[in-house]
């Protein structure tokens, strides 16, 4: 079974730049995940996709992320202008609709914001 | 609102000894409750999860947890250490018919030959 696939890996930017993440998830994994990972702390979630719907962006800063899943497989985060601070990994994970369910991370996305 | 906290940012335990990772967790109603495992550069990866049922769950690599309502605790424990253990653990809550779950900020496990 194919695991979550992320790209890019690395990213560096300046401030005031943009840049977009990608994510596709385990195949028939109906919820998807984005969590923004800060050095020395856990994942913070960002926003939950069921489907192509939008379950909870309530910690997205909406001034400047957006996040989108059009056909409710791959998922693109994108950040409009990029500053310092969100310099961190960026995760998606993805899971079986059952509440039970763990999640299934991806390597994560590094980017460095200078 | 839902929470976890990790007491401790760093174990050090000698291989071969007994570890425990330490995981408090407070939510409303029922928890669904997980650990990962993070490597240096990767995502986290499932180690285990209590969902309902038996209080001690088991789960990979010869970990195990056990899951205490009164005192909403989550320990980690793995009866002897590997090097190999060494990495970064996350617990994590999730409340019943909820969707998100909640990390603590991780515990550094450094297993020394």
């Amino acid at each position: 079974e194919a695991g979550v696939a992320q790209s890019p890996r690395y990213k560096i930017i300046e401030k005031r730049q943009s840049v977009a993440f990608w994510c596709n998830p385990i195949s028939g994994h109906a919820t998807l995940y984005w969590y923004q990972q800060i050095l020395g702390q856990g994942p913070k979630l960002l926003i939950q996709f069921q489907n192509n719907g939008v379950v909870d962006d309530s910690q997205l800063p909406k001034d400047r992320f957006s996040a989108e899943r059009l056909k409710g497989v791959d998922s693109t985060l994108k950040i409009q202008p990029a500053k310092l601070e969100d310099s961190a990994v960026y995760l998606c994970a993805s899971r079986i609709p059952s509440g039970t369910g763990e999640l299934f991370f991806g390597e994560g996305s590094r980017l460095t914001v200078l | 609102a839902q929470s976890v906290a990790q007491p401790e940012d760093q174990v050090n335990v000698a291989e071969g000894n007994p570890l425990t990772v330490k995981c408090t967790y407070s939510v409303s109603g029922n928890p669904y409750l997980f650990w990962y495992v993070q490597y240096p550069n990767r995502g986290l990866q499932f180690l285990l999860k209590y969902i309902t049922g038996d209080n001690l769950v088991k789960g990979s690599y010869g970990f195990e947890a056990e899951f205490n309502k009164s005192q909403t605790s989550f320990h980690l424990k793995k009866p002897s250490a590997l090097v190999s253990d060494s990495a970064l653990y996350f617990c994590a809550v999730r409340a019943t018919g909820a969707g998100k779950s909640t990390f603590g900020d991780g515990t550094t496990l450094t297993v020394k030959p």
